[in-house]
């Protein structure tokens, strides 16, 4: 079965500092991958995807993720964060029956 | 254009009662998902709508749980006989088949 694990449940930084979540899955064939933001009192927002093409993909906000196939990894990164990102982060990989399986999500807190 | 919207955006119920959860998707998605957020057991995939017919239930947590679409639009999540445990948010989101999936709100539930 697929599955997503995000390593890190809580992360806290401080404002400009570099940011790595890390973000494996298990599935051997074609995958689809996603990161979503929560903010806090917000609705799940797309932060960036993957289907095919260039492994490293750009989101909004300044955001980047790279698949790297062999270590069926989609690491999500932002060089310099800010305090306004402080939100719940999920990854999550699209089954060929379409559903979403997500990580149990990574909270990010961010302090000026 | 709108996005996907649910209603009502809290509901607090007695155990015992029947609940009903409304989805309105992004006109023209074809797609509709429920999801269920919950503490102990982060984002889980609950029904799968591909126009008025259900191709994916798996996720639905044993029979209490329903689900509908009509005229390929709105869904309803059916929760009868509530338990505490089914105290959760409850997301809905949709798509054009096999695209990105655009979450609603979602709506609180709370069982007494």
């Amino acid at each position: 079965a697929q599955s997503v694990s995000q390593h890190n449940h809580h992360v806290i930084l401080s404002e400009a500092a570099s940011l790595e979540l890390g973000c494996n899955y298990s599935y051997g064939g074609t995958v689809n991958l996603f990161w979503y933001v929560q903010y806090p009192g917000q609705h799940l927002q797309l932060l960036l995807k993957y289907f095919s093409g260039d492994p490293l993909v750009k989101g909004i906000k300044g955001f980047e993720a790279e698949f790297i196939k062999s270590k069926f990894s989609f690491n999500l990164r932002k060089p310099s964060v800010q305090w306004s990102d402080t939100a719940e982060y999920f990854c999550a990989v699209k089954t060929p029956t379409d559903k979403l399986i997500f990580g149990t999500g990574t909270r990010l807190q961010v302090f000026p | 254009g709108a996005g996907v919207s649910q209603s009502p955006s809290n509901k607090v119920t007695e155990k015992g009662k029947d609940v009903e959860l409304r989805c309105d998707p992004i006109s023209g998605h074809t797609a509709l998902y429920w999801y269920r957020q919950s503490l102990g057991q982060g984002l889980e995939f609950l029904i799968y709508f591909q126009g008025n017919s259900a191709p994916d239930k798996s996720g639905l947590p044993s029979d209490r749980f329903s689900a509908e679409r009509t005229g390929g639009s709105v869904s309803t999540l059916t929760i009868q006989r509530t338990q505490q445990e089914d105290s959760a948010v409850y997301l809905c989101a949709s798509s054009p088949p096999g695209k990105t999936q655009y979450f609603g709100p979602g709506t609180r539930l709370l069982v007494l």
